[in-house]
C-alpha cells in the first residue's frame, strides 16, 4: 500500500520562529490533507491540498504532486501551535481510506 | 455549524460489557468511517460506509460492528469489549466517494472518544 513519511518526527521551537514540515508519499494520490492534533486529542483540518499552494493566516501548504511531497509552513509560531501535525493521503477510487503519516510533534516554547 | 459529533467523549468500562459510541454528521455526507488511534500504530480505519445500508471492513475490524440505517448516523458497537480495544476513537465523514474537488474529498473528523476497557 501507499507509504506516507513525515519529517522531522519531533520539533522544538521558540515562540516566533518559523518551521517547515515535510510529507513524502509513495504513489499518486487523489487527496492530501494536513491536520493538527491539539493536546486534547482533537483533529483539526488545516488544508485540503492534493496539489498547488494554499495559505491560511500564518500557515501555508504546498503540494508538488508530480514529485510526491507536500510541505506545511508555520510562520511566527505560537504556543498554541503545539501538538502533532499529520499528513494524510488517499488514492483514487471511492473506497480508499485516508492513510496517515506518523506525524510531526511540535513543541513551541514561550 | 457543520460538524461531526461523537458521544460519549470519555468512557471507562469493564471487559465484556456491550457499548455503543454514537456518531452523527449534519453535512449530508455519504461516506462515513471509524478510526482508532494508538501510540506507535497511528490512525487505522476500523469500518467505513459509502451510504445508507452499505458498510465494509477497514484495516482493523475485529471486535467491532457498525450500522448505517440513516445517512447522518454511524454508530460503532463493541459487543464484548476487551482491554486491547482501549484506544482513542474517531468518527469521520466526507461528502462523496469520487472526484478531486474538495467538496467531495475533504474528510472531517469528530472530536474523538477516549475509551478505556478494564
Amino acid at each position: 500500500g501507499i507509504q506516507v513519511e513525515q519529517s522531522p518526527p519531533d520539533l522544538i521551537l521558540q515562540e516566533g520562529a518559523n518551521s517547515t514540515l515535510r510529507c513524502n508519499f509513495s504513489d499518486s494520490v487523489n487527496n492530501l490533507q494536513w491536520f493538527h492534533q491539539n493536546p486534547w486529542g482533537q483533529l483539526i483540518n488545516l488544508f485540503y491540498i492534493p496539489s498547488g499552494t494554499k495559505q491560511n493566516g500564518r500557515l501555508s501548504a504546498t503540494t508538488v504532486a508530480t514529485e510526491r511531497y507536500s510541505l506545511l509552513y508555520i510562520s511566527s509560531s505560537q504556543t498554541t501551535d503545539s501538538g502533532v501535525y499529520f499528513c494524510a493521503v488517499r488514492k483514487g477510487g471511492s473506497q480508499g481510506n485516508l492513510i496517515f503519516g506518523k506525524g510531526t510533534k511540535l513543541s513551541v516554547k514561550p | 455549524e457543520a460538524q461531526v459529533t461523537q458521544n460519549p467523549r470519555y468512557l471507562i468500562t469493564v471487559t465484556g460489557k456491550k457499548l455503543t459510541v454514537t456518531c452523527s454528521q449534519n453535512m449530508n455526507h455519504e461516506y462515513m468511517s471509524w478510526y482508532r488511534q494508538d501510540p506507535g500504530l497511528g490512525l487505522r480505519q476500523i469500518y467505513y460506509s459509502m451510504n445508507v445500508e452499505v458498510t465494509d471492513k477497514g484495516d482493523v475490524p475485529e471486535g467491532y460492528k457498525v450500522s448505517r440505517k440513516e445517512k447522518r448516523n454511524f454508530p460503532l458497537i463493541l459487543e464484548s469489549p476487551s482491554p486491547n480495544q482501549t484506544s482513542l476513537y474517531f468518527c469521520a465523514s466526507r461528502a462523496g466517494t469520487s472526484g478531486r474537488w474538495s467538496s467531495y474529498n475533504e474528510q472531517f473528523f469528530g472530536p474523538g472518544t477516549r475509551l478505556t476497557v478494564l
